[in-house]
């Protein structure tokens, strides 16, 4: 298993661009998670996703948008792209909502200038 | 809602000596505690936790303390080695559900030779 995987690595924007995120598992997880980590502070939940169709709002929802088609992929839209947005973001999964079984991913960084 | 406040946020050991990481909480009703460690370019990785009916929890080298009474909970690693360098976060919960969470800014750990 590849586990969690996020494209790309690293991204630069210009600010008002959009761009998505990916975010891919392949351990069959109901349960997947978008946070963004700012420097010197803890991770925020930005949007989660219970199975296949079904997101909810986290923390920190606006400026972003997500969807569920399938339970491999959970992609996270950033579509008018603003300075507060540079953070590196973490896509994370687990089988049953349970956190002691969740994974993440490797992050994304972006950076909107 | 809650608050998780965490110190140090960095904390330098020589290689050997034991490292202690504190966190403390606002909701009474938060009732699990995970440890997550950072490597450099790498998402969290859950490497501990504790639950609200136990005062603590060792896995080999780590141990986590709580104290509901006075609403923090503590990491212990003893005997550090340079692979323990990484950053360190603490959660907060209501129950074990990753949506629920809410993070510690984090503590940079440096283990010297």
């Amino acid at each position: 298993n590849a586990g969690v995987t996020q494209t790309p690595k690293f991204r630069i924007l210009k600010i008002g661009q959009s761009m998505t995120l990916q975010c891919t598992q392949d351990m069959n997880h109901n349960y997947m998670y978008w946070y963004r980590q700012d420097p010197g502070m803890g991770l925020k939940l930005i949007y989660y996703s219970v199975g296949a169709g079904i997101t909810d709002k986290g923390e920190v929802p606006n400026g972003y948008n997500v969807s569920r088609s399938t339970t491999e992929d959970f992609p996270l839209r950033l579509e008018l792209a603003a300075p507060s947005q540079t953070s590196v973001y973490f896509c994370a999964s687990n089988p049953s909502g349970r956190a002691d079984t969740q994974y993440f991913g490797p992050g994304t960084r972006l950076t909107v200038l | 809602g809650e608050n998780v406040e965490q110190h140090p946020s960095t904390l330098s050991v020589q290689e050997g000596d034991s490292a202690v990481i504190k966190c403390t909480y606002s909701d009474s009703a938060s009732n699990y505690f995970p440890w997550y460690k950072q490597e450099l370019g790498k998402g969290p990785q859950l490497i501990i936790d504790i639950r609200s009916n136990v005062g603590e929890k060792k896995d080999q080298r780590i141990a986590v303390t709580l104290n509901k009474t006075a609403k923090h909970f503590s990491l212990h690693i003893t005997e550090t080695q340079p692979e323990d360098s990484a950053v360190y976060f603490c959660a907060a919960s209501r129950g074990n559900y990753g949506q629920n969470f809410v993070f510690g800014p984090g503590t940079r750990l440096s283990v010297l030779p």
